[in-house]
């Protein structure tokens, strides 16, 4: 059974980076897309983006062009999501999702990590 | 303001049946893309419960179905249960955005 487990909560400055892991634990992400979803406090779910970690492909949400990169890691057991130049509006539970296929038309979410909060604050 | 329209809030008395509704236009559920649901329990992370439109996944009860017409799309919860009491989403595809979109969620009160 894989699980997806996320990096521990943190805090960040304003204008500042934040970087989040997600590894696979219990096999690895190479049949499959991994994409990334965010919530702020009280808020909806929000896709920001994706990548295909065997490919090394990754496709983004159109409001985050420019400021989101997605990546992972050789072994394809772990992805990452940076997000840069960070306001206070980017404070939010970040969640990483795995999908079964590339086609991201089709792309469903069946497992998700268990989320990382993320403080913008000065 | 999300892609996908969903009510805010929804109630029902356990036993009773509700439905959610998630209404999209020509560039994602109308197109013909398929629609998801997820269940999201308080400070949980979400659940799949439907994909495909109106396949359930393996240990997901049959009160839970889904169905598509259109441009919408809703979920129906039959024989309700005090533990169904969470936040729901849809979510689909976006040809115009390029990219996949979420509903803004409805709250179930049981």
């Amino acid at each position: 059974q894989v699980q997806l487990v996320q990096s521990g909560a943190d805090v960040k400055k304003p204008g500042s980076s934040v970087k989040v892991s997600c590894k696979a634990s219990g096999g690895t992400l190479s049949s499959y897309a991994v994409s990334w979803v965010r919530q702020a406090p009280g808020q909806g779910l929000e896709w920001m983006g994706r990548i295909i970690p065997v490919l090394g492909i990754a496709h983004y949400a159109q409001r985050f062009q420019g400021r989101v990169t997605i990546t992972a890691d050789k072994s394809t057991t772990t992805a990452f999501m940076e997000l840069s130049s960070l306001r206070s509006e980017d404070t939010a539970v970040y969640y990483c999702a795995r999908a079964t296929g590339y086609n991201l038309p089709g792309n469903y979410f069946d497992y998700w990590g268990q989320g990382t909060l993320v403080t913008v604050s000065s | 303001q999300s892609v996908l329209t969903q009510p805010p809030s929804v109630s029902g008395a356990p036993g009773q049946r509700v439905t959610i509704s998630c209404a999209g236009s020509s560039s994602d559920i109308g197109a013909g893309y398929d629609v998801h649901w997820y269940q999201q329990l308080p400070r949980t992370a979400p659940k799949l419960l439907i994909y495909g439109d109106t396949n359930r996944p393996s240990g997901v009860p049959d009160r839970f179905s889904g169905s598509k017409s259109g441009t919408s799309a809703s979920l129906a919860i039959t024989g309700l249960q005090a533990e169904d009491e969470a936040d729901y989403y849809c979510q689909s595809y976006d040809s115009s955005l390029s990219g996949v979109v979420f509903g803004g969620g409805t709250k179930l009160t049981v």
